[in-house]
């Protein structure tokens, strides 16, 4: 079946720390993959996408490339705020339906 | 501006009632979907519609029901036979492109966080 596994947290940066979520995916076929953030009592927005091997997301500095061969779609980002503190969430969406699959989520704390 | 409309952003539930929970989008997408997200946990589907007048069960459609009458909008109603309703309901559309949907991003609106009394 289809799944998300991203790195648990909280996650607790100072500021202008480098960033690493990891998450890996299992998925039959080649899926499309998302990262989306949730702020506070908020929905979901769109971070970024990738729909294809090697393809590259990016999106306000933040980066993830689409590894086949490893099955991962780790976020990065080199120099994090407080502002992007919030939730990180990878998703999949596999080749037949369009439905996303989520992860559990990842929370970032950034202290200035 | 286009976008998701979710009301009412904090709702509550009675033993024995039903609620509805609205969700209106002007993005002219096709596909309308509704999750729960419990905290610390991540987003599971419950119902989701591609086309108006057809919807089909996500992996908890128990003790929920869905309409899609029009293209812009797609109400959920949590019945009294979902025993724990308390979480935060999360409503999103998607459009679709030559490989269908699974390339477009779903975009979501604020939520509703529904509670019992």
């Amino acid at each position: 079946g289809n799944s998300v596994t991203q790195m648990e947290g909280p996650v607790t940066l100072s500021e202008e720390a480098f960033l690493t979520i990891n998450c890996t995916y299992t998925a039959t076929g080649y899926p499309s993959l998302f990262w989306y953030v949730q702020y506070p009592g908020e929905g979901l927005q769109l971070l970024l996408k990738a729909t294809k091997a090697d393809d590259k997301g990016s999106n306000k500095g933040f980066e993830a490339t689409y590894r086949k061969e490893t099955t991962s779609f780790h976020l990065e980002k080199g120099s994090v705020q407080v502002s992007d503190s919030a939730v990180y969430f990878c998703a999949l969406s596999p080749r037949e339906g369009g439905k996303l699959i989520f992860g559990q989520g990842t929370e970032l704390s950034v202290k200035p | 501006d286009g976008g998701i409309t979710q009301s009412p952003k904090y709702l509550f539930r009675k033993e024995g009632q039903n609620v509805t929970l609205s969700c209106e989008q002007n993005l002219n997408h096709d596909a309308m979907y509704w999750y729960r997200q419990d905290p610390g946990q991540g987003l599971r589907l419950i119902y989701y519609s591609q086309i108006v007048n057809d919807f089909q069960k996500g992996d908890i459609a128990e003790g929920y029901s869905v309409s899609r009458e029009k293209k812009e909008s797609f109400p959920l109603t949590v019945t009294s036979a979902q025993k724990n309703p308390t979480a935060f309901y999360l409503c999103a559309s998607s459009s679709s492109d030559r490989g269908g949907f699974s390339n477009q991003p779903q975009h979501f609106g604020d939520g509703t966080r529904l509670s019992i009394l």
